[in-house]
């Protein structure tokens, strides 16, 4: 049982490209999340998603666009980086929206030149 | 938003107890969390408390919470060197419809041997 996995682990840019990170669980979450951490700083959330086919944004989702392709997957879209969005993300997932523990995948460390 | 306020550093003694402390702001703050960031690692769920709770206890966590004062503590027994991570408080607000976590900056606890 793997829980949360996001690939890629590490990543550099160069400012302008576009990436996207994968989040994909297999716990039978309905409801899955994007969450930046910044250095000296709790984590803010960008975008979420209670269910497949749904999306709402979160603190920060500027620069940011999100697809719930189905019910295990949540991928995050930066379609031009920029040095600001340097951050680690973590996905996290849990199994109903408001009630329950969420629970965080190993992070994406990125790097926007 | 909710305000969560944590100190920046814990420095402790192998063998010693730590205590993480945290308050937050919203009275009506349903779950509250605590998670553990080990260095290059997501966060991991420690304990949880319901905020009709006055204290958990879990092998060597305690968690105390004050409701009146908006406080949360992480009594950690028997310290261990392996305990030295990021400890993050987070509270969950009642009727929050993304489900979304208000999380502080992190408590750095570095255990000496």
């Amino acid at each position: 049982n793997a829980g949360v996995t996001q690939t890629p682990k590490f990543q550099v840019l160069k400012t302008g490209q576009s990436m996207t990170l994968q989040c994909a669980q297999d716990m039978n979450h309905n409801s899955m999340y994007w969450y930046r951490q910044d250095p000296g700083m709790g984590l803010r959330l960008i975008y979420y998603s209670a269910s497949e086919g749904t999306t709402d944004k979160g603190e920060v989702p500027n620069g940011y666009n999100v697809s719930r392709l189905n019910k295990r997957e949540f991928s995050l879209r930066l379609e031009s980086a920029a040095p600001s969005q340097t951050s680690v993300y973590f996905c996290a997932s849990s199994p109903r929206e408001a009630a329950d523990t969420q629970y965080f995948g190993p992070g994406t460390r990125l790097t926007v030149l | 938003g909710e305000d969560v306020e944590q100190s920046l550093f814990l420095s402790v003694r192998e063998g010693d107890s730590s205590v993480i402390n945290c308050t937050y702001t919203d009275s009506s703050s349903t779950y509250l969390y605590w998670y553990k960031q080990e260095p290059g690692a997501g966060l991991q769920l420690l304990t949880y408390i319901f905020s009709n709770m006055d204290m958990k206890q879990d092998q060597r966590l305690t968690v105390l919470l004050n409701k009146k004062d908006k406080h949360l503590s992480l009594r950690i027994a028997d310290t261990q060197t392996g305990d030295s991570a990021i400890y993050f408080c987070a509270e969950k607000a009642r009727g929050s419809t993304l489900g979304r976590l208000y999380f502080g900056r992190g408590t750095q606890l570095t255990v000496w041997p």
